[in-house]
């Protein structure tokens, strides 16, 4: 069974500062997906951004990317010029890409801003 | 478009009593997930559907769950008898039938059992 792993389960940055969250995920597949979600107080789930395990380049999106380490079995996400709306916990997330369909989060990240 | 749309968003019942949680999925996906978030266990799924049809139950904790999908536009879990155990946050996610398909989650429903 795929496991994923979120080391730190508290992380501050300064506004307009850079940040990286860590992830690290157990499997045997070799074709799978990598998700980054975020859920602020609303509680709503909201997608970041997504790597697929056959794409060698990392993933970005404005100011999110991720560093992609197939081999490690690592996916990090930096967030850029942090903002005050960034504040929120963060799930990082596997899927395979074959039978399964599920989601398995890690335990998730509580990121705080200071202004 | 809507999102994916939960009710009730909060549910306050004593334990015993029959709780029904319902979902409707994005027009046009079928596949729907249910999962569940609390402070111990994280989010885990429960069970999930492809067009109507449940595909994995295992995450369901026992034969006091149970779910239904019974056209593609509404499911619902019913936890029948409910236990003080079972307060957590309940989401409904739905997606098209693909891998990298991004799963959308509705605002979920919050549910405290006294």
């Amino acid at each position: 069974a795929q496991t994923v792993t979120q080391s730190q389960p508290e992380m501050s940055v300064q506004e307009a500062e850079t940040v990286t969250l860590s992830c690290t995920y157990d499997t045997s597949e070799s074709d799978y997906y990598l998700f980054w979600y975020k859920q602020p107080p609303s509680r709503q789930m909201i997608l970041v951004i997504r790597q697929e395990a056959y794409k060698q380049q990392n993933a970005t999106e404005n100011r999110f990317s991720v560093n992609f380490q197939k081999a490690a079995k690592s996916f990090s996400l930096k967030i850029s010029d942090s903002q005050l709306g960034d504040a929120a916990m963060y799930f990082c997330a596997y899927r395979s890409a074959k039978g399964a369909q599920k989601l398995v989060f890690g335990q998730g990240t509580r990121l705080t801003i200071n202004p | 478009d809507a999102g994916v749309i939960q009710s009730p968003r909060h549910e306050v019942t004593e334990m015993g009593q029959e709780v029904t949680l319902r979902c409707k999925p994005i027009s046009g996906h079928n596949s729907l997930f249910w999962y569940r978030q609390t402070m111990m266990r994280g989010l885990e799924l429960l069970i999930y559907f492809n067009n109507n049809v449940p595909i994995d139950d295992s995450g369901m904790p026992e034969d006091r769950f149970s779910a239904k999908m019974p056209n593609a536009s509404f499911s619902t879990l019913k936890i029948q008898p409910s236990e003080p155990r079972d307060s957590a946050v309940y989401f409904c996610a739905s997606s098209r039938k693909r891998a990298y398909n991004e799963q959308f989650f509705g605002p979920g429903t919050r549910l405290t059992v006294l």
